[in-house]
């Protein structure tokens, strides 16, 4: 399968707590991006990149929380000294920016559970 | 502020009936428009999306939307419902300022057999 891939698929995690995600986009896409998902809502954007250069961060993404795709590649999403309420789905999606407006592909997500 | 309105929480219908999942925009200017559907447990798919041109879009499973300019519209439609249609569907918007999707808060729809 080619599509967006994301580990862990689960974390569970205690306050206070660093954890770190991976996402690896569908190889030709030169854009990727995060989002946050909590229950009963819809994706919430948090960042992204084209290539290996984040472009927008949301104000959503406090300093506790760090993006970095070093080799304009995989992409790693890293909470510090997590909190009870960073509790949330976490998708990754890629796109291949030509013109127009390309379509995101999100993959699985990652659910955190912090306890 | 750019956002999108999904206002039916849930969606109810029999299978081979059609089905209706409305969406409203507000956008500045041009809109680029999306449908995504969510299974439990897992991302989103992409259905469809409206960047311009013909106001019927055709999508994925057999789904469709509407883009209606006047009534700053997005409805996604199926002309006969399957049971294994029921999921989560998410309208969205791309900011215009950058590139980044704008998602409602979601509808469910549930096909009954």
């Amino acid at each position: 399968d080619t599509g967006v891939s994301q580990d862990p698929r689960h974390k569970i995690t205690k306050r206070g707590q660093n954890v770190t995600f991976r996402c690896d986009p569908i190889s030709e896409h030169n854009r990727l991006y995060w989002y946050r998902q909590t229950l009963g809502q819809g994706p919430e954007f948090l960042t992204y990149f084209q290539n290996e250069a984040q472009l927008e961060k949301s104000r959503l993404l406090s300093d506790r929380f760090s993006a970095e795709r070093p080799k304009g590649s995989f992409s790693t999403l890293e909470i510090q000294r997590t909190e009870q309420g960073d509790s949330a789905m976490y998708l990754c999606a890629s796109s291949q920016r030509t013109s127009g407006s390309g379509e995101q592909y999100f993959g699985p997500g990652t659910r955190l559970t912090v306890t | 502020a750019q956002s999108v309105a999904q206002p039916e929480d849930q969606v109810n219908v029999a299978e081979g009936n059609p089905l209706t999942v409305k969406c409203t925009y507000s956008v500045s200017g041009n809109p680029y428009l999306f449908w995504y559907v969510q299974y439990p447990n897992r991302g989103l798919q992409f259905l469809l999306k409206y960047i311009t041109g013909d106001n019927l879009v055709k999508g994925s499973y057999g789904f469709e939307a509407e883009f209606n300019k006047s009534q700053t519209s997005f409805h996604l439609k199926k002309p006969s419902a399957l049971v294994s249609d029921s999921a989560l569907y998410f309208c969205a918007v791309r900011d215009i300022w950058a590139d980044k999707l704008i998602f409602g808060t979601g509808t469910r729809l549930q096909v009954f057999p």
